[in-house]
């Protein structure tokens, strides 16, 4: 496996501001994913974000609201833009580890917005 | 579309019994499947995953789980429960070939009473 880390663990944001969460992985991977739960919900795909490519988005979901960066191999980030309560979520990154598709998961980031 | 279907939103058990946990999934050909536990405030842990071979996959914490393709389920079981385990669990699958991408079921809730 490997040790994700995210930054920031929680925060508490006023609407229409913006967030960056970056997450950190320990070792170098080429598949790197962003996800998001709201309250009581399964996970639902944001996007993929592989390095040296643009991020690749899920339906429901653009650029525009969720940029992403993938600088390099351990290293990623997902900004939230212009925050609304419904934002109000646990966004999590992963990273996909073999060559089967096992991903392991970084702790989350906490976000509510008022 | 692939999809996968959890059941049981809340199952409530006593301390030392049997657990049971179902998932059925819907897709074509074989898929990666996966079970990931969610404990409060935490991240998601990979319990066990089934790529090929042994249909019956043991995993972490005394957790085992069945791949029955004629029922296309992959059920998570344990013999005797521990209060450590009230979490939410996820079964989830990879059935994109190269893009590794999981698709999860909605939860189930699990609550073990002492």
């Amino acid at each position: 496996s490997a040790v994700i880390s995210q930054k920031p663990s929680r925060d508490i944001c006023q609407r229409g501001t913006s967030l960056t969460i970056q997450c950190q992985v320990d070792s170098q991977v080429t598949m790197m994913f962003w996800y998001r739960q709201q309250p009581g919900q399964s996970l639902t795909l944001i996007a993929t974000a592989n390095q040296g490519s643009e991020a690749t988005y899920e339906s429901g979901f653009v650029i525009d609201k969720f940029p992403i960066s993938r600088p390099n191999l351990t290293f990623s980030t997902l900004t939230v833009s212009n925050m609304s309560p419904e934002d109000s979520s646990i966004y999590l990154c992963s990273v996909v580890l073999g060559g089967l598709g096992e991903q392991y998961f970084g702790p989350g980031t906490r976000l509510t917005v008022t | 579309a692939q999809s996968v279907t959890q059941p049981d939103i809340h199952i409530t058990v006593s301390e030392g019994a049997s657990l049971e946990l179902r998932c059925n999934y819907s897709y074509g050909a074989t898929p990666y499947l996966f079970w990931y536990v969610q404990s409060p405030g935490q991240g998601l842990q990979l319990l066990l995953k089934y790529f090929s071979g042994d249909t019956l996959v043991q995993g972490i914490k005394g957790f085992e789980a069945e791949f029955k393709r004629s029922q296309s389920s992959f059920n998570l079981r344990k013999p005797s429960v521990h209060w450590s385990d009230a979490a939410e669990y996820f079964c989830a699958v990879v059935t994109s070939g190269s893009a590794r991408q999981l698709t999860f079921g909605s939860g189930t809730q699990l609550t073990v009473l002492p």
